[in-house]
């Protein structure tokens, strides 16, 4: 049901900025790109989403091809405490509003 | 941002009790509500929709007389894992939805002995 793929792992080293790359090449017009990340046995937390225009926060920058089949998450300056599982999601519509399948997602280890 | 919470954080019960989850949005309305479950080392999986006063929507492969789901107001929704056994050792995550972001409780581990 996932409509994303990510890479399984990254490492990043501690400072430098983390790219994080995601395709979701089915994607539909009015479906939005979701990025979250989860630290080992906690609850997903939310990152950042956009549907055509690249979008920043003060967690992370996000950088979507004009064609939409792909992403970036950018996290600027990467720290330890960054070190998760990161999961890129299409929201699919749906009757009582969009629904979320998570992928495989991308764990990231950030590296003193 | 938003808050959900749920209950308990972890449990620990025998082979064919029965165990309730909850899961509570605690500043804002949530007409519906999701929960996933999430083995070791996997991705979370949507088991289900929560609809505030109507019949939860299951994902296909879910028993929904396995994993019953009440939404009975705006700010709470349960699931209960009827007759557990070991295999449904899991944790068990829910989430709701304002304004279009999903915000997620901390999880409830449950383990099944």
């Amino acid at each position: 049901d996932a409509k994303t793929t990510q890479p399984p792992s990254m490492d990043c080293a501690e400072g430098r900025a983390a790219n994080l790359p995601c395709n979701h090449s089915t994607i539909s017009g009015n479906e939005y790109v979701y990025w979250y990340r989860q630290i080992h046995s906690q609850g997903p937390q939310y990152i950042i989403h956009g549907l055509k225009n690249n979008e920043t926060n003060e967690m992370a920058s996000l950088i979507i091809t004009e064609d939409r089949k792909s992403s970036t998450l950018i996290l600027p300056h990467a720290t330890l405490r960054d070190t998760a599982v990161y999961y890129c999601i299409v929201s699919v519509p749906h009757d009582t509003g969009n629904q979320f399948y998570f992928g495989t997602g991308t764990s990231l280890t950030v590296i003193p | 941002g938003a808050v959900v919470s749920q209950h308990p954080s972890w449990v620990i019960c025998k082979s064919g009790t029965s165990v309730k989850i909850e899961c509570r949005s605690l500043d804002f309305q949530a007409t519906t509500m999701f929960w996933y479950r999430q083995f070791p080392k996997q991705s979370l999986m949507l088991m289900a929709t929560s609809n505030e006063g109507s019949k939860a929507t299951y994902e296909q492969g879910v028993e929904k007389d396995k994993f019953l789901i009440n939404h009975a107001s705006l700010t709470l929704s349960t699931l209960t894992v009827t007759s557990a056994h070991p295999e449904d050792s899991s944790f068990y995550i829910c989430s709701a939805r304002m304004t279009g972001e999903l915000f997620f409780g901390e999880g409830s581990r449950l383990t099944v002995l």
